[in-house]
């Protein structure tokens, strides 16, 4: 079983819906949860961290349930820009703090 | 400030040829990572070092994939003889100290490797 898993899609939606994407992991003991945003043939970049209580910043809301091992990652009023593949990425300290990304959700917003 | 810097982005090579790969973390930075990432898949760890020393390489091929991050600070990933199968790209990541799993890693742009 993959560390990390996610729907690869594509997700595709007309600009300003709201889409919603979901990642489970597999093992309890990981600790830090990311969401990283890459686009078409460039490297991945950092989108936001995931923390216990859920955090927000703009129109992007990440969730994370431990019970579930899932995280979520909540886009409004999606933009043509916002056309991207998001990697889950979770963290585990006790194995040399190794980071597990997912495969990735594409994600295409049509005008 | 510069980010990662990598090169070449792209390299194209005959298969059993040798190749290498070049990375340049942003300054300061204790912890160099190099993945491997295939069309249509995440990144995956090849070798994590700690200023020089190499401390997660469970996931190199080590019978043709070698590496090296001599004083700390830049890095040299090299693949003798390359196979088919190591067409991908690579990234080559950094972050401040690796050892806080809330340690955000910044990536290069990658070199995209291909084996003909």
């Amino acid at each position: 079983r993959k560390e990390v898993e996610q729907d690869p899609g594509p997700f595709n939606v007309p600009e300003g819906a709201t889409v919603a994407f979901n990642c489970t992991y597999s093992n309890s003991a990981s600790q830090s949860f990311f969401w990283y945003r890459q686009d078409c043939r460039k490297e991945p970049k950092l989108l936001m961290s995931v923390y216990s209580s859920g955090n927000e910043d703009g129109r992007f809301t990440a969730q994370l349930n431990r019970a579930s091992q899932y995280i979520s990652l909540l886009i409004r009023d999606s933009k043509l820009s916002d056309s991207a593949t998001y990697l889950c990425v979770v963290n585990r300290e006790s194995n040399f703090n190794k980071f597990y990304f997912g495969s990735g959700t594409k994600l295409n917003v049509k005008p | 400030e510069a980010g990662v810097v990598q090169s070449p982005r792209y390299k194209i090579i005959e298969k059993k040829q040798p190749v290498a790969f070049w990375c340049n973390p942003i300054s300061g930075h204790n912890t160099l990572y190099w993945y491997l990432q295939n069309l249509g898949q995440g990144p995956e760890l090849l070798i994590r070092y700690e200023n020089e020393e190499a401390v997660d390489d469970s996931q190199l091929p080590k019978d043709r994939f070698s590496a090296e991050r001599l004083k700390g600070v830049d890095s040299t990933l090299k693949i003798q003889p390359a196979e088919l199968g190591d067409s991908a790209v690579y990234l080559c990541a950094s972050s401040l100290y690796g050892l806080e799993s809330t340690d955000t890693q910044y990536f290069g742009p990658g070199t995209r490797l291909t084996v003909l």
